[in-house]
């Protein structure tokens, strides 16, 4: 069993609807949990990092960790062509160990 | 700053023959991490380092493959000898202290191997 899975798409949407990625992993152990955007031909970059379970916000995008069923979701609200992109989910044990990606969700957002 | 610097971008060498990538870091990063994505199998770390010194290179696929971090601001990751399946987009990326988790990622190099 892979130690984080995620549904790679792709997503396609309207301009402005509601978008919901997921990730699964399976080691309790996980304590960080971050999303990373990758643009075409670029390297991810950072969008949202959580600790522990709740939820973050920042902008229109929601961060929601579940440890308890080892699931983490990002939403993203009124959806933009410029949020098309390749979304990775990422986790770690510690904030010094190494970073494991999923696979990453590829999302197309349509004006 | 300019980020984290790879070069080069682009390559295309035949099978058999050595490539090599270099990546310089941000500058006061302590941790820098080479990555290897492919459409098949995502974004696999390779190896990474902490203040020079390798700590996990259990990603490294085989003895083909070597990374070396002589100084804080540069390191290498080179492939000899070089087969097609290598053929990948390899990214380095660093991180402080700031922030532990969040790496900051280089544009990455397009490796083809004919």
């Amino acid at each position: 069993q892979k130690e984080v899975e995620q549904d790679p798409g792709p997503l396609s949407v309207p301009e402005g609807a509601i978008v919901s990625l997921n990730c699964t992993y399976s080691n309790s152990a996980f304590q960080y949990f971050m999303w990373y955007r990758q643009y075409s031909r670029k390297g991810p970059e950072l969008l949202m990092y959580t600790y522990s379970s709740g939820n973050k916000e920042d902008g229109r995008f929601t961060a929601q960790v579940d440890k308890s069923s080892k699931y983490i979701s990002l939403f993203i609200r009124d959806s933009q062509p410029s949020d098309s992109a390749t979304y990775l989910c990422a986790i770690a044990k510690t904030s010094y160990d190494k970073v494991i990606f999923g696979p990453g969700t590829s999302l197309s957002v349509i004006p | 700053d300019a980020g984290v610097i790879q070069s080069p971008r682009h390559e295309v060498t035949e099978m058999g023959q050595e490539v090599t990538l270099r990546c310089k870091p941000i500058s006061g990063h302590d941790y820098l991490f080479w990555y290897r994505q492919t459409m098949m199998r995502g974004l696999e770390l390779l190896i990474y380092f902490n203040n020079n010194v390798p700590i996990d290179d259990s990603g490294m696929p085989e003895d083909r493959f070597s990374a070396k971090m002589p100084n804080a601001s540069f390191s290498t990751l080179k492939i000899q000898p070089s087969e097609p399946r290598d053929s990948a987009v390899y990214f380095c990326a660093s991180n402080g202290r700031d922030l532990p988790n969040e790496q900051f990622f280089g544009p990455g190099t397009r490796l083809t191997v004919l």
